[in-house]
């Protein structure tokens, strides 16, 4: 079955930096590969998601990259602002494995 | 409707008792999947379902833990003889097409074994 490894854990950056999230998966089956965002309290919410048969995404400050060769998929988001604070989480699967999750702390 | 909406949002519940959660999915939505979050933790794979197809139930953790899901559309959790360490939120989500759509999730159900 497919395995999703998510670093880092934490990851504290100043207003307007950048931060980066990294996943490797196990499964080369694998084709869709979502990002979620949760807040304290609530579900987790798609934030963006990339198939196989393209290599970056972006949405505004969101990007999220793919390496179908070496089976790893990043979150790239830039100017971030305290609101962006909170937990990260990718994905990858049929049914959706996900990665054990990065909080994400954007200090003003 | 315009989630997915579980109940209840939370649960307080004796050691050794059944309980039952429910999650609506979004209407059209044909894929339902449980997950389990401990705190602190990721999201564990439970159970997911797909239209009329055998659910596949490969994450449920023992056999006191079911799942069914009635005319394609509501979902129930149930959990028998309750432990401690089944203390969690239990998250629902539904996609219109399994495994190529992103999932909606509802906002959980917290339960507490006591």
């Amino acid at each position: 079955g497919e395995n999703v490894e998510q670093h880092p854990s934490t990851l504290s950056v100043q207003e307007g930096d950048s931060a980066v999230i990294k996943c490797t998966y196990s499964d080369s089956a694998s084709n869709y590969f979502p990002w979620y965002k949760q807040e304290l309290g609530k579900g987790p919410q798609l934030i963006i998601d990339i198939r196989s048969n393209v290599g970056e995404k972006k949405d505004q400050r969101i990007a999220v990259t793919l390496n179908k060769t070496a089976k790893h998929f990043s979150l790239h988001i830039t100017e971030t602002q305290p609101e962006d604070s909170a937990v990260y989480f990718c994905a990858a699967g049929t049914a959706l494995i996900f990665g054990k999750g990065t909080t994400l702390s954007v200090s003003s | 409707g315009a989630g997915v909406s579980q109940s209840p949002s939370n649960k307080v519940t004796e050691k050794g008792k059944d309980v039952e959660l429910r999650c609506d999915p979004i209407s059209g939505h044909t894929a339902l999947y449980w997950y389990r979050q401990s705190l602190g933790q990721g999201l564990e794979f439970l159970i997911y379902f797909q239209g009329n197809s055998a659910p596949d139930k490969s994450g449920l953790p023992s056999d006191r833990f079911s799942a069914e899901r009635t005319g394609g559309s509501v979902s129930t959790l149930t959990i028998q003889r309750t432990q401690q360490e089944d203390s969690a939120v239990y998250l629902c989500a539904s996609s219109l097409i399994y495994s190529i759509d992103g999932y909606t999730f509802g906002s959980g159900t917290r339960l507490t074994v006591v």
